[in-house]
């Protein structure tokens, strides 16, 4: 099974601010990414697949990036909405998620 | 209006069984593949299963297998997931996602989902 490492587990931060998630799999798996925000009480939304591609409606200000075996999550300009929990997912074999990152106010 | 609800949770005790359904409307849904995730409370995102559109490839969590049964009526616009044996580690909030065409891709579209609470 392909296991996913996010860090940090938790992140403070500001309106305005620039964020970056960091997302590890345990072996490679090409650009077989998404990225997913999760409000509380709230279904997971995709923000972003194949690792830099943006999901329809998604704002500009995130950004994947990564290949192989690490990817990076970026909000630039940390809005209020996006204060949230965000899970990589790998679809290269069925899928798995990492454990989350919690952004939260500082 | 594109969804997906699913339905059939509720309290159930250790050792029985229960059956989750799913309904997708607003898409063609024999066009993609579907899964399962579930989420324990106050924890991460767990991928449970997933079949093909065409039902011919499936696969499951290591957690779950030779306990659940993924399976899809595509006539019904419906996707299923039979659990057996349940115990405490499969309380959870379950989500049905739509995915890609193959079993792999990922997942575009959530269910609202449906609590599922083993207990005694």
């Amino acid at each position: 099974d392909i296991q996913m490492t996010q860090s940090p587990s938790t992140l403070s931060a500001s309106v305005g601010d620039r964020v970056t998630i960091t997302c590890r799999a345990s072996q490679s798996i090409s650009s077989w990414l998404a990225w997913y925000q999760q409000r509380p009480g709230k279904a997971p939304k995709l923000l972003i697949f194949k690792a830099s591609s943006l999901q329809s409606g998604v704002p500009s200000r995130f950004t994947g990036s990564g290949s192989g075996t690490e990817f990076t999550l970026t909000i630039t300009s940390l809005q209020p909405d996006d204060f949230a929990t965000y899970y990589c997912q790998q679809y290269t074999h069925y899928a798995s998620f990492g454990q989350g990152t919690k952004v939260e106010i500082k | 209006e594109v969804q997906l609800v699913e339905s059939g949770g509720g309290w159930v005790q250790p050792g029985r069984s229960l059956r989750l359904s799913c309904v997708g409307s607003g898409f063609t849904f024999d066009d993609y593949a579907m899964h399962w995730v579930r989420q324990a409370p106050g924890k991460g995102l767990e991928w449970v299963s997933g079949i093909s559109w065409n039902s011919n490839r499936i696969g499951y969590a290591d957690s779950v297998k030779g306990r659940f049964t993924i399976s899809r009526d595509n006539a019904k616009n419906s996707l299923y997931l039979q659990m057996n044996s349940l115990g405490g580690e499969d309380t959870a909030f379950y989500y049905c996602a739509k995915g890609d065409l193959l079993v792999t891709g990922p997942f575009d579209m959530w269910g609202q989902g449906t609590m599922v609470t083993v207990s005694s």
